[in-house]
């Protein structure tokens, strides 16, 4: 059983334009989320990331919201670039353990 | 400061073969953690530790075994391995504890095929 979900494996936007990932996940107890943007043969780097306090925090270009009702957390990218073009992970946490649940992942491609 | 570092990069191995990955950070963080990322899987939790001396089985542990003898070391070993461990295979440590969630640093990554 999948905890968190991310239903779109991929995603193409017109550079300029605003780049929405989104992720579902299932259990009530996570309280801690991350976002991860992984180039091609390199390891993931941290994005953004948002306590369950909190339904929003922005990081310049880089906004996640947090739907803690619907379980539902997006990250919103304006305006995309090209170099944003990777793969994005959401990840969470919570319930008094150190691990991460992992994603699917979904990639992103800005076009010029 | 090298952050997070994996070795080796890429290894081809026969099924039955040992190995071991080495993984090292060098600041100083407490937490460290192996996961695998497969097609359309994710990034799934091998194993992970708490500290030196500590380990504790995650998502997926069958097969492999972990050893946390030094704080800046963690390493992963395949006693005999299987086909359907060829993945790439991520290291990542961190300094918090919860709930004062901290990220996660990547190393880049080792890429292993089992023939």
């Amino acid at each position: 059983d999948q905890q968190v979900k991310q239903n779109s494996p991929s995603l193409s936007v017109q550079e300029g334009r605003i780049s929405i990932l989104n992720c579902d996940y299932t259990n009530s107890m996570f309280d801690y989320f991350l976002w991860y943007k992984k180039y091609p043969a390199e390891g993931p780097t941290f994005l953004i990331s948002i306590s369950s306090i909190k339904d929003k925090n922005e990081d310049g270009r880089f906004t996640v919201f947090l739907n803690k009702s619907a379980k539902h957390l997006s990250l919103h990218i304006v305006p995309s670039q090209p170099g944003d073009s990777a793969v994005y992970f959401c990840a969470a946490s919570g319930g008094g353990t150190y691990k991460y649940i992992f994603g699917t992942g979904t990639r992103l491609k800005v076009l010029a | 400061n090298a952050g997070v570092t994996q070795t080796p990069k890429f290894r081809v191995l026969k099924t039955g073969q040992s190995m071991t990955l080495l993984c090292a950070q060098d600041m100083n963080h407490e937490y460290m953690y192996w996961y695998r990322q497969d097609p359309g899987m994710g990034l799934r939790l091998i194993h992970y530790s708490v500290g030196e001396g500590t380990t504790a089985k995650g998502e997926v542990p069958d097969g492999y075994n972990v050893s946390r003898l030094k704080k800046q070391n963690f390493l992963l070993g395949l006693e005999s391995a299987a086909p359907s461990q060829t993945s790439v295979y991520f290291c990542a440590s961190s300094k918090g504890s919860y709930p004062y969630q901290e990220t996660q640093y990547f190393g880049p990554g080792t890429r292993l095929l089992v023939l």
